[in-house]
């Protein structure tokens, strides 16, 4: 079984400060880990992915995530914020699982950012 | 490049009438296909997914039914809508690998928002 955890759900910076949204995950087998963004009535969009490469990963518009496998967490950090970067998070995992399960997605509740100016 | 269309991006309809949405997706063969639902306030929720033609699978007992008429088409649909079917409607893709698909991110359309009356 597979859950993930986002510990804020609401999360407000200035711009141009940095930016830290926390997930923490729990899996069975060894996960692929990802990022999404979601703008109002937009769809999700990818901001990055761990496939377990390096555990740094870089991603788009200056996100970058950190796995740490000892504390099961993957947060989520931007160095500085834009107000273009004010919209809704979303964690993923998904588990080890055969083609047949169909690459089932684990989503967390999201972390709304608001950016001020 | 892989492309993913959804649609209508809007849609109001009456309690008890019927319902169609499409997505299809361009620049892949044989992709895994997803229908979520996003109730306001809430997170994902995965209907449907599919691996491929005539393979379908349920997530959650509901009002709704989905098919997939084509390699890159998936629809969803109900013959009878509720008010509680109102909420916003995600498709998405994964590359259908031939083993394990955990690596692979999906991606998705920009939605339908679809309001009961």
């Amino acid at each position: 079984a597979q859950s993930v955890t986002q510990l804020d759900s609401h999360v407000s910076v200035s711009e141009g400060t940095p930016v830290l949204l926390r997930c923490n995950y729990s899996s069975s087998y060894s996960p692929s880990l990802f990022w999404y963004v979601q703008h109002p009535n937009k769809g999700l969009q990818l901001l990055l992915k761990y496939t377990s490469a390096a555990t740094l990963v870089k991603g788009i518009n200056g996100f970058e995530a950190e796995f740490k496998k000892s504390e099961t967490s993957f947060h989520l950090t931007k160095p500085s914020a834009h107000m273009s970067d004010a919209a809704e998070y979303f964690c993923v995992v998904s588990d080890r699982a055969p083609r047949a399960a169909g690459n089932k997605l684990t989503f967390g509740g999201g972390t709304r950012v608001l950016v001020k100016p | 490049s892989q492309t993913i269309h959804q649609w209508p991006a809007t849609l109001v309809q009456p309690v008890g009438s019927p319902l169609s949405l499409e997505c299809t997706v361009e620049g892949t063969s044989n992709p895994n296909l997803y229908w979520y639902r996003q109730a306001a306030g809430r997170g994902l929720q995965l209907l449907f997914y599919s691996i491929g033609i005539d393979q379908i699978s349920s997530e959650v007992p509901q009002n709704l039914s989905a098919s997939r008429p084509q390699d890159r088409q998936f629809i969803l649909s109900s013959k009878k809508l509720l008010l509680s079917d109102s909420g916003f409607y995600l498709c998405a893709w994964s590359l259908g690998t031939g083993g394990f698909g955990r690596n692979q991110p999906q991606h998705f359309g920009d939605g339908t928002r679809l309001s009961i009356l």
